[in-house]
């Protein structure tokens, strides 16, 4: 099955610097990988996705990379606010169930 | 506003006893998912409806079950098979089978008494 591996598992930076978030996967059939930020007590929202048909793909300060030869996708946040702060999971999504595998999370922490 | 409720946000159990976690979605989303999540993992899939009175095993399914009577509402039993059940679980909703963005709810916390 499919295995996700994502570095760091926690990051602090500073505010206004860029934040980046590194994942692997093992099955070359994935083809949907979503990024979620998980707050303290809620559940994961999705705030960007990308398909493997699509190299890169941008929103706002959010921005996604994905280089299927090496089986590796990074989250880039720019500009990073204190609101930024939270824990990110990458996924891999392969087949047509929708079945979704996560990495183990990036505590991303932004100081002032 | 639509969305995914889960309830309650709180739930303890006792040594052998069963108990059902609620998701109800107003999305109007043919599949549905459960997750567990434990301190520093990601979320493991446990089982997953594509349709209604049809669902399969996720990679964690023993010691759990699932019914799916009605499109909106997709009950999570943990029974008292489940060894270790004290978890973080999240629902989730996407609009069909394949290749979807999945949705999810604020999730519900067991805790063994």
């Amino acid at each position: 099955g499919e295995n996700v591996e994502q570095h760091p598992s926690t990051l602090s930076v500073q505010e206004g610097d860029s934040a980046v978030i590194k994942c692997t996967y093992s099955d070359s059939a994935s083809n949907y990988f979503p990024w979620y930020k998980q707050e303290l007590g809620k559940g994961p929202q999705l705030i960007i996705d990308i398909r493997s048909n699509v190299g890169e793909k941008k929103d706002q300060r959010i921005a996604v990379t994905l280089n299927k030869t090496a089986k590796h996708f990074s989250l880039h946040i720019t500009e990073t606010q204190p609101e930024d702060s939270a824990v990110y999971f990458c996924a891999a999504s392969s087949g047509t169930a929708s079945k979704l595998t996560f990495g183990t999370g990036t505590r991303l922490q932004v100081t002032l | 506003d639509g969305g995914i409720t889960q309830s309650p946000k709180y739930l303890f159990r006792k040594e052998g006893q069963n108990v059902t976690l609620s998701c109800e979605q107003n999305l109007n989303h043919d599949a549905m998912y459960w997750y567990r999540q434990d301190p520093g993992q990601g979320l493991r899939l446990i089982y997953y409806s594509q349709i209604v009175n049809d669902f399969q095993k996720g990679d964690i399914a023993e010691g759990y079950s699932v019914s799916r009577e009605k499109k909106e509402s997709f009950p999570l039993t943990v029974t008292s098979a489940q060894k270790n059940p004290t978890a973080f679980y999240l629902c989730a909703s996407s609009i069909g089978p394949g290749v979807q963005p999945q949705h999810f709810g604020d999730g519900t916390r067991l805790s063994i008494l």
